[in-house]
């Protein structure tokens, strides 16, 4: 079975410092990932996501990935947070099969002090 | 258009109500989805449509019911709500099964 776990609910950083949101996953195959943000009252957003090409992914807003399977990890990093990044942010791994299933981490909320 | 359109934004309606949520997508997605998320959790999958047949059901209660008239256009029918339904009600599309999903703004729904 696919699982996620987001080893942490909540990150506090500085505008202008590395953002890292870490996220393990368990799969019993090569899985796809997600990551996705949330703003508040707002739909989800995809990021970047990685399906077996590049294990470095690169997405919008200056955020980046990468899949270590030694490790089943796949953390998000930006080299510098912006005010505007604070938000819930979603590690994502796609289910088993053709099925559409999405299996969610808990979260991670994301807050940028000025 | 990479739009996933959900209507409407906001919805309050009492216990005895029938309302429905509505989704349209123009990307050419054969897969639709409607999740429910609760306040400071994850997304929780409800329904998945496959080339508009119904493919999963995830226990919902049957006081909601999808429908999808098109490849498009994604329903949620709402009957006899319970206050504990009251929650973000988002829609979804990805091309296939596999592939990323693309979710709508959602609907914020209150059942009083």
């Amino acid at each position: 079975a696919q699982s996620v776990t987001q080893l942490d609910s909540h990150v506090s950083v500085s505008e202008g410092t590395p953002v890292l949101l870490r996220c393990n996953y368990s799969s019993s195959y090569s899985p796809s990932l997600f990551w996705y943000v949330q703003h508040p009252n707002k739909g989800l957003q995809l990021l970047l996501k990685y399906t077996s090409a590049a294990t470095l992914v690169k997405g919008i807003n200056g955020f980046e990935a990468e899949f270590k399977k030694s490790e089943t990890s796949f953390h998000l990093t930006k080299p510098s947070a912006h005010m505007s990044d604070a938000a819930e942010y979603f590690c994502v791994v796609s289910g088993s099969g053709n099925t559409g299933k999405l299996i969610f981490g808990q979260g991670t909320t994301l807050q940028v002090k000025p | 258009d990479t739009e996933v359109t959900q209507t409407p934004k906001h919805l309050v309606m009492g216990m005895t109500n029938k309302k429905s949520l509505k989704c349209e997508q123009h990307m050419g997605h054969r897969a639709m989805y409607w999740y429910k998320q609760k306040a400071k959790k994850p997304p929780e999958l409800m329904f998945v449509y496959s080339y508009e047949k119904l493919s999963i059901n995830e226990s919902v209660p049957s006081r909601f019911s999808p429908e999808c008239p098109n490849s498009s256009l994604l329903n949620l029918h709402l009957h006899a709500l319970q206050p504990e339904d009251s929650a973000l009600y988002l829609c979804a599309s990805s091309l296939q099964g596999n592939t990323e999903a693309f979710f709508g703004q959602g609907t914020r729904l209150t059942v009083v």
